[in-house]
Parts: structure tokens; C-alpha cells; sequence
């Protein structure tokens, strides 16, 4: 089994929708994250948390939200979807020294 | 500020060699270089902190200039499963947990 699951893996909807992209890890993490990814454009942070208790905006977060569940699962909330959030969605994990990241295996979410 | 990543894209024959560069218009405390294949998630390579240290493992190395905040990653003798997308994620004093991605550089490794 992956140590960091998204769900779903994609994921067709409309505009104005409401999708929620979950993940959960078993790597004993604290600390998650969920980028988006657009073509040449990178990765960018959305939001990350370093437990439970304590999450914070990434670099792109107008338009999303997110809950931290458990120390494993981070989901991630479109309340109301656009076009333009039309991208592949990755989660990440690290440990407290944050000497690397481990990504889950994405979502691609389109929206219509 | 996201750092800048050159060239964009490259093409080898197998057993050439590359370099990927990576500047920072800011102070750095680490420097993360990733892989990612076609429709594969990222995969973590390594990890260069203040310091200015050298690391490789395998025929893939990098280095870090943290006065000119710049990274280097070394693709020597390159192979065909060297092929993917290369990324840069910096991190700054306030964390190097935190990490801002370069946009990619595109390597591809023909026979």
C-alpha cells in the first residue's frame, strides 16, 4: 500500500460545485501539505499544516480550505469550484526535520 | 519569490552529461532537488543546507552556493531512467520546510 493515499484519483466536475480532495498517509508524519500543479508553472503550496492544531495559507490559498482530521488525513475543500482550478493536485508529508517531502500519487481534477 | 530554474529543458544522448541550475533572488537555508516522471508523483533526490556542501549519491550530485543562492544538480554519464522533470524547492530562514518550487526543468535522455 502507498504511504500517502489521495482520493479520488480524478475527478470530473461542474463549476460552482463543492469537491473535497482527501489524503491520508501512514508514515507517522506531522507534517502535510497540498500543492497544486499547473503545466510550467511548478508546484505551488496551497496550504500546509505541521500538526493538528496548526495549519497555514500556502502561497495560492483564495479559493480553497482545508481540515486536518488526525495527524493522518488532510483534506483538501474547493467550496465552490472554477475553470481556472482545473490542475493536478498533489499531497506531501514530511517528518519534523523536514529533510524531505513524499508525495501522494495526485488527483487530476477538471472542472467545467 | 520562486526560484528560477535553467535551462527549461534539455536533451541528452545516454552517457552525456548535464546541469540544472537554480537561483534565488533570496537568502537561502536549503536547497531540495525532485524528480518527477510523466504521470508520476515527485520523488525526492536530495538535500543541500546552509553550508555550502556538496552531496551525490549514485552519478547524480549537486552543490550549494548559499552566497550567490544559487543550487547546481549534475547528471553525469546520464542513463535513459534519468528522464523527468527536475525541480528546485528552496527554503528560507523562516523554515526550509516551507518550499518554493522552481517551474522544471525538462530533462530527456535518448539512446
Amino acid at each position: 500500500d502507498a504511504d500517502v493515499t489521495q482520493t479520488p484519483r480524478n475527478r470530473i466536475t461542474k463549476t460552482g460545485k463543492r469537491i473535497m480532495l482527501e489524503c491520508s498517509q501512514t508514515k507517522g508524519h506531522d507534517r502535510m501539505y497540498w500543492y497544486r500543479q499547473d503545466p510550467g508553472l511548478g508546484l505551488r503550496l496551497i496550504y500546509y499544516s505541521f500538526d493538528v492544531k496548526d495549519i497555514n495559507k500556502g502561497e495560492i490559498s483564495d479559493g480553497y480550505s482545508v481540515s486536518r482530521q488526525a495527524q493522518a488525513k488532510f483534506s483538501l475543500s474547493l467550496e465552490s469550484a472554477i475553470p481556472n482550478q482545473t490542475a493536478l493536485y498533489f499531497c506531501a508529508t514530511s517528518d519534523v526535520q523536514g529533510m524531505s517531502q513524499h508525495f501522494g500519487d495526485g488527483t487530476r481534477l477538471s472542472i467545467l | 519569490q520562486q526560484p528560477v530554474q535553467s535551462p527549461q529543458a534539455v536533451i541528452l544522448r545516454e552517457g552525456e552529461d548535464a546541469v540544472i541550475n537554480c537561483s534565488s533572488s533570496k537568502a537561502l537555508y536549503s536547497v531540495h532537488w525532485y524528480r518527477q516522471k510523466h504521470g508520476e508523483a515527485p520523488v525526492f533526490l536530495m538535500i543541500l543546507l546552509k553550508g555550502g556542501e556538496q552531496k551525490g549519491h549514485d552519478k547524480i550530485s549537486a552543490s550549494f552556493n548559499e552566497k550567490k543562492q544559487q543550487s547546481s544538480l549534475y547528471l553525469t554519464a546520464s542513463q535513459l531512467s534519468y528522464s523527468g522533470t527536475y525541480f528546485c524547492g528552496t527554503g528560507d530562514q523562516g523554515g526550509s520546510e516551507k518550499l518554493v518550487f522552481g517551474k522544471g526543468t525538462k530533462l530527456t535522455v535518448n539512446p
